[in-house]
């Protein structure tokens, strides 16, 4: 059964630096990969979704890359702002419709 | 414009008082699904629906029911709520297999009492 690992579960980092959240799962047989954005008793919004045959995405400020052969996904930050604090998750795909998630990072940046 | 609704954001009720959960999405999706999620924890799938095709997770215990009478509407029952049912209750819907991207509601803050 896939699994999937965020590590760290917190982060906080002054505002202005660079910073990059990792995700990990354990079978690459993926369809795609999405990271989300959570606040506070919010749902989750999409970030960027990477699929199978894609390296990486990129959408503003965030790039997100994907590397399926050693089961790896890392969301890059840039200059971090305030406003980037929120709960970032990952989410793999599998056919069939197939999802599964990370517990998440908690990310605090600090004005 | 919001493309997923969940209605209400937030639920209180008392333990055992029946509770619904709705869910509209705009995107005319096939593919809708329930997650439960609890505090610090990933999103755990309850249903889910290709068309009116009906799936529930082996672990989704009998006291959470769902409905889907049309491609647009969603509805998550929870029969007995008790105080381990708590939590936040997300909609979702997919792109399908061309994109299979995952776009959520708001969500539903359920508080049992």
């Amino acid at each position: 059964k896939q699994e999937v690992t965020q590590i760290p579960a917190a982060l906080s980092v002054p505002e202005g630096e660079n910073l990059v959240l990792n995700c990990s799962f354990t079978d690459s047989a993926i369809y795609n990969l999405q990271w989300f954005r959570q606040d506070p008793g919010k749902g989750l919004t999409s970030l960027l979704l990477i699929q199978s045959s894609q390296r990486e995405q990129t959408s503003g400020r965030l790039n997100a890359s994907l590397d399926k052969s050693s089961g790896r996904s890392t969301l890059y930050i840039a200059a971090s702002q305030p406003g980037d604090s929120a709960t970032y998750l990952c989410a793999v795909m599998h056919t069939g419709n197939q999802f599964y998630f990370g517990t998440g990072t908690s990310l605090t940046v600090i004005p | 414009d919001a493309m997923v609704i969940q209605n209400p954001r937030y639920q209180v009720t008392q333990f055992g008082k029946p509770v619904t959960l709705s869910c509209s999405q705009t995107l005319n999706h096939n593919v809708m699904y329930w997650y439960q999620q609890k505090s610090s924890q990933a999103p755990k799938l309850l249903f889910h629906y290709y068309d009116k095709d009906f799936n529930n997770e082996a672990d989704t215990p009998d006291n959470f029911q769902s409905r889907r009478p049309n491609t647009s509407f969603c509805f998550l029952d929870i029969r007995s709520p008790g105080l381990g049912d708590a939590a936040m209750y997300l909609c979702a819907t997919d792109g399908g297999m061309v994109t299979g991207e995952l776009f959520f509601g708001e969500g539903s803050r359920l508080t049992v009492l």
